[in-house]
């Protein structure tokens, strides 16, 4: 079964830091992007950050550039986001999604963009 | 970047069609055919329902079925049920390697 579980959620107070991981399961980790969505509470999905299968490239939503991290670890089928300086305003549930992929007409696989699995997310409560 | 524009509710009968817009810029929904939709039903994790402007996964009822024209995209339900009350989330590239989600549309079943 194809399986995302995430962890490492907390209660924080601002500025301290903290790492989610997300467990992979029953697929290929290693040949798929994968995104981290949030949600704060009441509120909508927010596309936080994405990497490239082999973790070379990452890209990140302006609110968090400069202080979170995405990585992943291929060989422990891992996703990481290591979130530092971190604000009231990133309290939310964070989910890791998986972004299906397909190769072009060259033979490269290229992703679309979109989240076909995803985790049932892992809660973050930034309070003084 | 600033979320993509969902009305923030929708309503229709069972049975009824509702139809759910996204609109974005020519710098994301206008500007490519990446843009998917997501339910998500109260305490859970959301759920992929179209992709690539039109394109349903394996699973999804015919009922749903999506479009594109210039900077704004479109959910279609036909043929609504109690079971497609939720949340609905419009999702589009944004260029440069970004994502880009709606603000959300709550869709009542009366």
């Amino acid at each position: 079964e194809v399986q995302l579980v995430e962890s490492g959620g907390g209660l924080v107070q601002p500025g301290e830091s903290l790492r989610l991981s997300c467990a992979a399961s029953g697929f290929t980790f290693s040949s798929y992007w994968m995104h981290w969505v949030r949600q704060a509470p009441g509120k909508g999905l927010v596309w936080v950050s994405r990497i490239y299968p082999d973790g070379t490239r990452t890209s990140y939503a302006d609110s968090v550039k400069g202080r979170f991290t995405i990585s992943r670890d291929n060989a422990k089928n891992t996703l990481y986001l290591q979130m530092n300086s971190l604000r009231v305003e990133d309290t939310a549930v964070y989910y890791c999604a998986r972004d299906p992929y397909h190769y072009d007409s060259s033979g490269n696989p290229r992703s679309d963009y979109y989240m076909d699995v995803w985790g049932k997310g892992t809660t973050v409560t930034v309070s003084s | 970047q600033s979320a993509l524009t969902q009305p923030r509710s929708v309503s229709g009968s069972p049975g009824q069609s509702v139809t759910i817009s996204c609109t974005g810029t020519s710098s994301d929904v206008g500007g490519y055919n990446y843009v998917s939709w997501y339910q998500q039903h109260p305490g859970k994790a959301p759920k992929l329902m179209i992709y690539d402007v039109s394109k349903r996964p394996s699973g999804v009822p015919d009922r749903f079925s999506g479009s594109k024209s210039g900077n704004t995209a479109s959910l279609t339900i036909s043929g609504l049920q109690a079971e497609d009350e939720g949340d609905y989330y419009c999702c589009s590239y944004a260029g440069s390697y970004t994502v880009i989600f709606g603000g959300g549309t709550k869709l009542t079943v009366l």
